[in-house]
């Protein structure tokens, strides 16, 4: 069965500083991983997208890692803001169209306290 | 518009009413997704639409539940004689078609509550 599980369910941590969200998938065959950022009461906005050739991809303060070997990947976040408060939600695709391309994991939810 | 539109941003509707929600995606986004997302929780899938294919209905909950999209337009998501466990966040999220790589974009999403 494809799954996708994240870690931890939530988390809260200081104003500056850092912090690593993680997402494990059996999901096969695998095509690539995003990670969207979704703000309270809005729509999730993609981050990053990790192809299975990529290990590493940055954005900013946000830097995504990928393990295709062990299913694995993580979400870092640098030097932590207020505005970085939000849900993190690991998407991974199959190499399909239609719905079932898609895993959607449950979420992370950070919280940055000043 | 550039982005996808949801209509209403909030429906507030007592129990055994119909509802009909309004999803409007990016144009040229071929592929519609609707989502449920209940407080504090992970994303729910509900349908799919991928052009004038046979949508992928396998995750409605109920014969209550029932969406339409005329091409690869507008797309309403109704739910009829609505109970309380429908009170939920409902995203419609569009994409481009065959693109392995494609990104979802969500609308702000139809905050749904039943009295």
């Amino acid at each position: 069965k494809n799954q996708v599980e994240q870690s931890p369910q939530s988390l809260i941590i200081l104003e500056g500083k850092n912090c690593t969200l993680q997402c494990n998938y059996t999901v096969s065959p695998f095509s690539n991983l995003r990670w969207y950022k979704q703000d309270t009461g809005r729509g999730p906005v993609s981050l990053t997208i990790m192809t299975f050739s990529e290990n590493t991809k940055s954005n900013g303060r946000y830097t995504a890692t990928l393990d295709a070997d062990t299913k694995q990947s993580s979400l870092h976040i640098t030097a932590s803001q207020l505005s970085d408060s939000a849900s993190y939600i690991c998407v991974v695709s199959l190499l399909d169209t239609g719905r079932r391309a898609l895993t959607f994991g449950s979420g992370t939810r950070l919280q940055v306290q000043p | 518009g550039a982005g996808v539109s949801q209509s209403p941003s909030n429906k507030v509707t007592e129990k055994g009413k119909d509802v009909e929600l309004r999803c409007d995606p990016i144009s040229g986004h071929t592929a519609l997704y609707w989502y449920r997302q209940r407080l504090g929780q992970g994303l729910e899938f509900l349908i799919y639409f991928q052009g004038n294919s046979a949508p992928d209905k396998s995750g409605l909950p109920s014969d209550r539940f029932s969406a339409e999209r005329t091409g690869e337009s507008v797309s309403t998501l109704t739910i009829q004689r609505t109970q309380q466990e429908d009170s939920a966040v409902y995203l419609c999220a569009s994409r481009t078609a065959g693109a392995r790589t494609g990104e979802l974009f969500f609308g702000e999403g139809s905050r749904l509550t039943v009295l």
